[in-house]
């Protein structure tokens, strides 16, 4: 089992360029969430997801998207990225706990 | 709303001694809460979870109390040693499922940054 992948590992954006986080897990998980950390903030819950077909908004969703299309995957959108959006994102998938992907260190000037 | 607040933000201990880590809740009445250890540039790493019909959790060095009366939960390492220097998350479930599972939607604390010195 790879566990829960995520890709790619760094990623540097303009502010208003557009991009797709990948989340993927192996594990036949139903729920899958995204969070993003950042100093002093810690982790904060940015989406998640019940289920193929079924997401939900967690602490901090303005400026991204999610879908669900299938159990595997669970990407994260960012339609118009800003500076304040610059941050480590974690992708989780719950089983028996959580399982947490290596992360994205996403940076965008 | 809810809160979850992990003391302090820094610990540094000898080897050795034995590291407490402390977390505090508000507004909030778990069924249970969970322990993660997070190294520098890594996902966070699940050690432990306990209920709140239990008092205590132990896994080899670690142990987990949980005091739903003081809505607090303490984190013990024994006989710490620098390999368990890292940055640890207790975190607690917003939703969970009707047979009391989590639903993937936590609330995290800030973390404590353990440092163990030889």
């Amino acid at each position: 089992n790879a566990g829960v992948t995520q890709t790619p590992k760094f990623q540097v954006l303009k502010t208003g360029q557009s991009m797709t986080l990948q989340c993927a897990q192996d594990m036949n998980h139903e729920y899958m969430s995204w969070y993003r950390q950042d100093p002093g903030m810690g982790l904060r819950l940015i989406h998640y997801s019940v289920g193929a077909g079924i997401t939900d908004q967690g602490e901090v969703p303005n400026g991204y998207n999610v879908s669900r299309s299938t159990t595997e995957d669970f990407p994260l959108r960012l339609l118009s990225a800003a500076p304040s959006q610059t941050s480590v994102y974690f992708c989780a998938s719950t089983g028996d706990t959580q399982y947490f992907g290596p992360g994205t260190r996403l940076t965008v000037l | 709303s809810q809160k979850i607040e992990q003391n302090s933000e820094a610990l540094n201990i000898q080897e050795g001694k034995t590291a407490t880590l402390t977390c505090n809740y508000t507004n909030y009445s778990p069924a249970y809460l969970q322990w993660y250890r997070q190294d520098p540039g890594r996902g966070p790493v699940f050690l432990l979870l306990i209920r709140e019909n239990e008092k205590e959790k132990r896994k080899e060095r670690l142990k987990v109390t949980f005091d739903t009366t003081l809505k607090q939960s303490l984190f013990h390492i024994t006989a710490s040693q620098p390999a368990d220097s890292a940055t640890y998350l207790c975190a607690l479930d917003r939703l969970v499922t009707n047979y009391g599972g989590s639903q993937g939607n936590l609330i995290f604390g800030k973390g404590t940054k353990l440092s163990v010195k030889p």
